[in-house]
């Protein structure tokens, strides 16, 4: 069972440049969910979403974009990083009833 | 709008010792709550919840949590503290189920032998 996949694990931008953080799960999950996690700050909700054709913003979301065209994926785009952006990101999934978030394996993004 | 708030970055206790990780909530209505622990490089994994019923919530590993409607808190225990308990652990809170989670800034965990 793959759960929630993300890609990359690691990656290294400069200043302005764009990338997307992918996300996929395959337990048919209404919900997705983007957080950056940075020290002493906790997990911050950067962009949600509760079914495909639905997305709203959480804490965090400037200098972000998501979209849902599918149940599947959640990708999440930095439009022009900053070195604000610097975190560990995670994808993290729900069946609509539960509340249970079932996460990703982070993507660690550094920005010079 | 929903808040957690955990009180101490960093608990440190012995082996065989209580372990308890403080969380207040702030919530407008009923809420759901929920623990989290993370060990390093990892993402984050459920440790236990309350939705509705039962104040007193059992999770894995031997931990539990009861839910304090007029402390607004939501206390996570565990009578005897394992040296794989050490981890970062957090707290979060929901408007209802399916809906997006706040969490807490964490409480990393210590424990000594």
């Amino acid at each position: 069972n793959a759960g929630v996949t993300q890609t990359p694990k690691f990656q290294v931008l400069k200043t302005g440049q764009s990338m997307t953080l992918q996300c996929a799960q395959d337990m048919n999950h209404e919900y997705m969910s983007w957080y950056r996690q940075d020290p002493g700050m906790g997990l911050r909700l950067i962009h949600y979403s509760v079914g495909a054709g639905i997305t709203d913003q959480g804490e965090v979301p400037n200098g972000y974009n998501v979209s849902r065209s599918t149940t599947e994926d959640f990708p999440l785009r930095l439009l022009s990083a900053a070195p604000s952006q610097t975190s560990v990101y995670f994808c993290a999934s729900s069946y609509g009833n539960t509340g249970e978030l079932f996460f990703g394996e982070g993507s660690r993004l550094t920005v010079l | 709008a929903q808040s957690v708030t955990q009180l101490g970055s960093h608990v440190s206790v012995s082996e065989g010792a209580l372990v308890l990780l403080r969380c207040n909530y702030s919530s407008s209505v009923p809420p759901y709550l929920f623990w989290y622990v993370q060990y390093p490089n990892q993402g984050l994994q459920l440790l236990l919840k309350y939705t509705t019923g039962a104040t007193l919530v059992k999770g894995i590993n031997g931990f539990e949590a009861e839910f304090k409607k007029s402390e607004t808190s939501f206390h996570l225990t565990k009578p005897s503290a394992h040296m794989s308990d050490a981890a970062e652990y957090f707290c979060a809170v929901s408007r209802s189920a399916g809906t997006a989670l706040i969490f807490g800034k964490g409480t990393t965990l210590s424990v000594s032998s």
